[in-house]
Order: C-alpha cells, then sequence, then structure tokens
C-alpha cells in the first residue's frame, strides 16, 4: 500500500517559536494531502486541505496566519505552527490519498508538546 | 448540518464478537470508511463500503444500507490487540471526509 511518512515524531518547543512538520508520500504522488489534529480523547480534526502549487484551503476556526501550510512538490507539504502557544500542544496527522479508492492514508502522527 | 454517530466506547470479551453501529447524515454521499486507531498513533485502514452490502475481510467484516444511513464493522474471533478506538468516517459530496468521533473498544480476557 502507499506510505506517507511525517517528520519529527515528535517535538517540544517554546511557547513563542515555531515548528515546521513535514509530511511526504514516499511511493505515490499525491496532488492533495490533508492535515488534521487530534486532542486527547477527541476524534481527527480537519484543519486544512493542501493543494500542490495552489494555496491551501482552511476549515472554519482555523488561523492560516498561524498554520502555515506549503505544498511545493507532489510529494511534500508542510505546516508550520508560528508564534506556539501551549494550547497548541496536539497530535498532527496528515495523509494524502489516491485517485481510487478514495482512500486516504495517513502518516504517523507528530506529537508536538509547547512549553 | 452533517453528523455520524457511534458509540462512545464498548467492551467485549477475548474471543468473542462484536459490531460497532455507525450512522450518519451528510450532503451527498461517495463511501463509507473504517479506521482503526491505537492511542497514541495515526489510524489505520480498514475498509471501504459504497455499495450496500456486506464486505468480509478477515476476522473484520463491514455492512453498508444507503437508505438507511447506517453501517456497522463487524470483528469476531476477539483478541487483546484489538483494543482500540474505531473510527467511522463518510466521504461528503466535496470528497471530504466526514469523521465521527470514534468507539473506543476494550477487550477483557
Amino acid at each position: 500500500g502507499a506510505v506517507v511518512s511525517q517528520h519529527p515524531s515528535w517535538v517540544i518547543c517554546k511557547s513563542g517559536t515555531s515548528v515546521k512538520i513535514e509530511c511526504r508520500s514516499l511511493d505515490f504522488q499525491a496532488t492533495t494531502m490533508f492535515w488534521y489534529r487530534q486532542f486527547p480523547k477527541q476524534s481527527l480534526m480537519l484543519m486544512a486541505t493542501s493543494n500542490e502549487g495552489s494555496k491551501a484551503t482552511y476549515e472554519q476556526g482555523v488561523e492560516k496566519d498561524k498554520f502555515l501550510i506549503n505544498h511545493a512538490s507532489l510529494t511534500l507539504s508542510t505546516l508550520t505552527v508560528t508564534s506556539a502557544h501551549p494550547e497548541d500542544s496536539s497530535f498532527y496527522i496528515c495523509s494524502a490519498h489516491l485517485s481510487e479508492p478514495y482512500e486516504q492514508y495517513f502518516g504517523p502522527g507528530t506529537r508536538l508538546t509547547v512549553t | 448540518g452533517q453528523n455520524i454517530d457511534q458509540p462512545t466506547e464498548m467492551t467485549a470479551t477475548e474471543g468473542a464478537i462484536v459490531q460497532i453501529n455507525c450512522t450518519y447524515q451528510t450532503s451527498g454521499f461517495n463511501g463509507l470508511f473504517w479506521y482503526q486507531q491505537h492511542a497514541g498513533e495515526a489510524p489505520t485502514f480498514l475498509s471501504y463500503n459504497v455499495l450496500d452490502g456486506l464486505e468480509e475481510k478477515g476476522r473484520f467484516s463491514s455492512f453498508l444500507s444507503r437508505s438507511k444511513g447506517y453501517s456497522y464493522l463487524l470483528l469476531k474471533e476477539l483478541q487483546m490487540k484489538d483494543s482500540a478506538s474505531y473510527l467511522c468516517a463518510v466521504l461528503a459530496s466535496n470528497y471530504q471526509l466526514i469523521w465521527g468521533a470514534g468507539t473506543k473498544l476494550i477487550i477483557k480476557p
């Protein structure tokens, strides 16, 4: 099956700093990637849809200036959490989908802790 | 609005069978997914149904009734490693996945 990687797996940063998370499709090209956030004991929350070569589409309530998404190539999308705050501490997961059968493949996730 | 309902938590015994239900109301329908998620890990794909009926894959089966907006995931011969959250998700009209809150399945020896 298709493989999606994420880097880093976990990161601890200080409040006010920025953190970049990379999402790569290793054996397929993904024109669209999705970024999710998951708080403990809650379901996945879609943050934004990342489209290669164009601007990301953000879900309602997600600040696009705080969560910068760049999809520079067909195999890489990055999420940068700017001016991080402790409430941004969460599990961030990316996914990419193939056209058929509309199945999404998830990266292993990045655990962000802001101190 | 769009919503997906599934039980918050279920408990079953090792070796038994458990059925996790999911009902949905979405704008458009392009298929329903079941994912398994162990604590601290990303979801992994279990099944995809787009037509009515039962899809069997080893110990796991998934059923869909589009007219009723209903699906279930059936797990047979439960093993301790099946303890996880099971997420139901519907691919809506704009091909966006709408997620349920997940069902935490606890397996007891």
